[in-house]
């Protein structure tokens, strides 16, 4: 399955709560990416990072944050202040210095109840 | 920043008949064009892609076209089959290498 993998596959907040959502890849890869995916609507860039101890916000980082302390792991946390955070998140990795081809996680899917 | 445009948002086509996805991007720097294909609640797999020094590239019954001036590329499946059925992103690598903004998707049924 592309040794990336994501956890919970499926995860129940209730509103106020902070959340994190796990990302681990085991390909050796610099390069991590958060999306997040509504019905009808593209992957949108929620952050990314490209090395260790570093990244950058995407279109939608609001309300989110990451961190990266290990080159194998991109948690994500989305905070109370994201308004409307029920969506499926992918998490992906890629090979900079090889390829631009993004690998993408199975995915969590996230309820606010 | 990139802005990627995908057309249509849902294709019927026969089994056996041929499909095509189009999509238009703005950023004239953009140099990796790949195509996934999502299955419902799975994740998005690459099924192919394709450089700004290249025109066409193929793969069996799929294939990708570039037009670099007029800012475009497409998937074409020929002889569509049932599991052909899924969401098609197409994507483009913005301005700084390997962010990737992707188009709204096309929902390809094939019907037998």
């Amino acid at each position: 399955d592309g040794g990336i993998t994501q956890s919970p596959k499926y995860l129940f907040r209730k509103e106020g709560q902070n959340v994190t959502l796990s990302c681990e890849q085991n390909l050796n890869h610099d390069a991590m990416y958060w999306y997040r995916q509504d019905p009808g609507q593209g992957l949108r860039l929620i952050y990314y990072s490209q090395i260790v101890n570093d990244f950058q916000k995407g279109d939608i980082a609001e309300g989110y944050s990451v961190s990266r302390e290990k080159k194998e792991s991109f948690p994500l946390t989305v905070t109370s202040a994201q308004k409307n955070p029920t969506a499926f998140y992918l998490c992906a990795s890629s090979n900079v210095a090889t390829t631009n081809e993004q690998f993408f996680g199975p995915g969590t899917r996230l309820t606010v109840l | 920043g990139e802005n990627v445009e995908q057309h249509p948002s849902t294709l019927s086509v026969q089994e056996g008949d041929s499909a095509v996805i189009k999509c238009t991007y703005s950023d004239s720097a953009s140099n990796y064009f790949p195509w996934y294909k999502q299955e419902l609640g799975k994740r998005p797999q690459l099924i192919i892609d394709i450089r700004s020094n290249v025109g066409e590239k193929k793969d069996q019954r799929i294939a990708v076209t570039l037009n670099k001036t007029a800012k475009h590329f497409s998937l074409h499946i020929t002889e569509t089959q049932p599991e052909d059925s899924a969401v098609y992103f197409c994507a483009a690598s913005g301005k700084y290498g390997n962010k990737l903004v992707f188009g709204a998707g096309t929902i390809l049924r094939v019907k037998s």
